[in-house]
C-alpha cells in the first residue's frame, strides 16, 4: 500500500491565488481528515469525512477554506483567496470508521502564501 | 469543548527512560492516542488507551486513568533516533455521525549520547 498521498509536497504562491491541495486516502479508510499544523496552534482538525460525508467543518477557520470528497479515492482542500497567515503544513489522514485506532498521515503540503 | 496539557520539552540521555505525562479536559470521551512526529515529517502512530491501565509495545508504553483524566507516553532505553515530538490525542464524539482525534501542542523530546 502506498499509504495517504497528498500533492503537493510544497506550494509557494502569492497572497490572493487560489490554492487547492489534494489527497488520496488509503484503500478501504472510509474517514479522512485534513489538520494543519504550525508552531504557535500545534494540529489543528479542520474537516473530516465519513464515507465521503463532511461530518464536521467547525475547524475550517474561514470561508476562504472549503474541501471536497468527491469520492471514496480523493478529497481536496482548497483556499480562495489566500493569504499570509495560511502559512502552515496541511496534513491529510484516513482511517478505518472509528479510527481512534490510529490515523495514518500524509507527508504533508508546505504551503507559503508571500 | 476540550483541552491537552503535555510538557514542551523534555530532555535525556541515551539508554534513560523518560515518561511524557499528558491531562485532558474534554466533553465526552473515547480514548487517548500517541503519536510520534520527526522533524519534517508526518505524525505516526504510536498507541492507543481505551481502558484504564498499561499497553506495552517493544520499548514504548501508555497508560491511562481515565478517573483522573491523565495517560502517560514511557519510553525506555532511549536511542538517538527517538528524538522527535510526541503528541497525545483524545478521541471525541463530534457528533452521532463519527469521532475526530483532537491533537496536544506535543512534547519535543531531546536525547543526547
Amino acid at each position: 500500500d502506498a499509504g495517504v498521498i497528498q500533492s503537493p509536497r510544497h506550494e509557494v504562491t502569492e497572497m490572493g491565488q487560489e490554492v487547492t491541495l489534494r489527497c488520496k486516502p488509503i484503500s478501504g479508510h472510509n474517514s479522512l481528515f485534513w489538520y494543519r499544523q504550525t508552531m504557535m496552534r500545534g494540529l489543528e482538525l479542520l474537516i473530516y469525512f465519513n464515507n465521503n460525508v463532511p461530518i464536521d467543518d467547525s475547524g475550517m477557520p474561514e470561508d476562504r477554506f472549503s474541501a471536497k470528497m468527491p469520492n471514496a479515492s480523493f478529497s481536496t482542500l482548497k483556499i480562495q483567496p489566500s493569504e499570509p497567515r495560511d502559512s502552515a503544513v496541511y496534513f491529510c489522514a484516513s482511517s478505518t470508521r472509528g479510527g481512534g485506532y490510529g490515523y495514518t498521515f500524509g507527508s504533508g503540503t508546505r504551503l507559503t502564501v508571500v | 469543548g476540550q483541552s491537552l496539557e503535555q510538557p514542551s520539552e523534555v530532555t535525556a540521555v541515551e539508554g534513560a527512560i523518560v515518561q511524557i505525562n499528558c491531562t485532558y479536559q474534554t466533553s465526552g470521551f473515547y480514548g487517548l492516542s500517541w503519536y510520534q512526529q520527526h522533524d519534517g515529517g508526518a505524525p505516526t502512530f504510536l498507541s492507543y488507551n481505551a481502558l484504564d491501565g498499561l499497553e506495552e509495545t517493544g520499548r514504548f508504553s501508555s497508560f491511562l486513568s481515565r478517573s483522573d483524566s491523565y495517560g502517560y507516553l514511557l519510553l525506555q532505553e532511549l536511542q538517538m533516533k527517538d528524538s522527535a515530538s510526541y503528541f497525545c490525542a483524545v478521541r471525541e464524539l463530534a457528533n452521532q455521525a463519527g469521532t475526530a482525534l483532537i491533537f496536544g501542542k506535543g512534547t519535543t523530546l531531546s536525547v543526547s549520547s
